[in-house]
C-alpha cells in the first residue's frame, strides 16, 4: 500500500531557531502534498498545499514567510518553521494522494516543541 | 457558514457492543465523505469512503451510512474490541474551495473496555 514517511517524528528546538520537517512518498509520486497542523484535542487544520515545481498554496491565516514549503521532487516536500516560537509547538502532519482515485495517506506526524 | 460537527465527548462502550459515531455537516453538499482513524501521536489512517449516491458502505466490522437529507453520516463498529479504541474523524472535500482538499471534523474518541 501507499506509504508516506515523515521525519523527524519529534523535535525540540529553542525559540528563534528554524526547524525542517520532511515528508516523503515512498512508493508513489505525488505532485501535490498537504501539510496539516493539529493542536491537542483539536482537529487537523490544513495549513498549505505543496505543489511540485511551483509555489505552495497557503490557507487563510497561515504565514507563508514563517512556514516555508519546498516541493523539489515528486517524492519529497519539506516544511520549515522559521524563527520558531512556543506558540508554534504543535503536531505537524503531511499527507499525499497516490495517482488515481485514492484517499489521502498520512505520515505519522512530527511533534514540535519550542522552548 | 459551512462546518462539520462530531461529538467531542468520548464514547465509552463495552467490548462486543456496537459503537455508533455521528458526523453532521451544515450548509454544504459534499460529493463524498470519508472516515479516518487516528491513534495518539500518529497520523490519521483512512477507513472508508462513501459517496453521495450511496446509502451505506461496509468493510468487515465497519459500516458507514450517508444521509444527504439529514446532512449526517453514521459510523458503526460492530463487535467492538479494545483495539478499536482510537479517535475517529470524518472528513469532507471541498470546504476550503477545491475538491482535493479535505476538511476534518474534531473527531470522537472511542474507548472500548473489557
Amino acid at each position: 500500500g501507499a506509504v508516506v514517511s515523515q521525519h523527524p517524528s519529534w523535535v525540540i528546538c529553542k525559540s528563534g531557531t528554524s526547524v525542517k520537517i520532511e515528508c516523503r512518498s515512498l512508493d508513489f509520486q505525488a505532485t501535490t502534498m498537504f501539510w496539516y497542523r493539529q493542536f491537542p484535542k483539536q482537529s487537523l487544520m490544513l495549513m498549505a498545499t505543496s505543489n511540485e515545481g511551483s509555489k505552495a498554496t497557503y490557507e487563510q491565516g497561515v504565514e507563508k514567510d514563517k512556514f516555508l514549503i519546498n516541493h523539489a521532487s515528486l517524492t519529497l516536500s519539506t516544511l520549515t518553521v522559521t524563527s520558531a516560537h512556543p506558540e508554534d509547538s504543535s503536531f505537524y502532519i503531511c499527507s499525499a494522494r497516490p495517482p488515481g482515485y485514492s484517499p489521502l495517506h498520512f505520515g505519522n506526524g512530527t511533534r514540535l516543541t519550542v522552548t | 457558514s459551512q462546518k462539520i460537527e462530531q461529538n467531542s465527548e468520548a464514547l465509552n462502550i463495552q467490548e462486543g457492543k456496537t459503537a455508533t459515531l455521528t458526523c453532521n455537516y451544515t450548509n454544504y453538499s459534499p460529493a463524498y465523505l470519508q472516515w479516518y482513524r487516528q491513534d495518539p501521536g500518529r497520523g490519521p489512517v483512512f477507513l472508508l469512503l462513501i459517496r453521495e449516491n450511496e446509502k451505506e458502505k461496509r468493510k468487515e466490522r465497519l459500516k458507514v451510512t450517508f444521509d444527504t437529507t439529514l446532512k449526517q453520516s453514521l459510523f458503526h463498529i460492530t463487535a467492538s474490541q479494545p483495539a478499536d479504541s482510537a479517535t475517529y474523524l470524518c472528513a469532507l472535500p471541498g470546504l476550503t474551495g477545491t475538491a482535493s482538499k479535505l476538511t476534518f471534523g474534531t473527531g470522537t474518541r472511542l474507548q472500548v473496555t473489557l
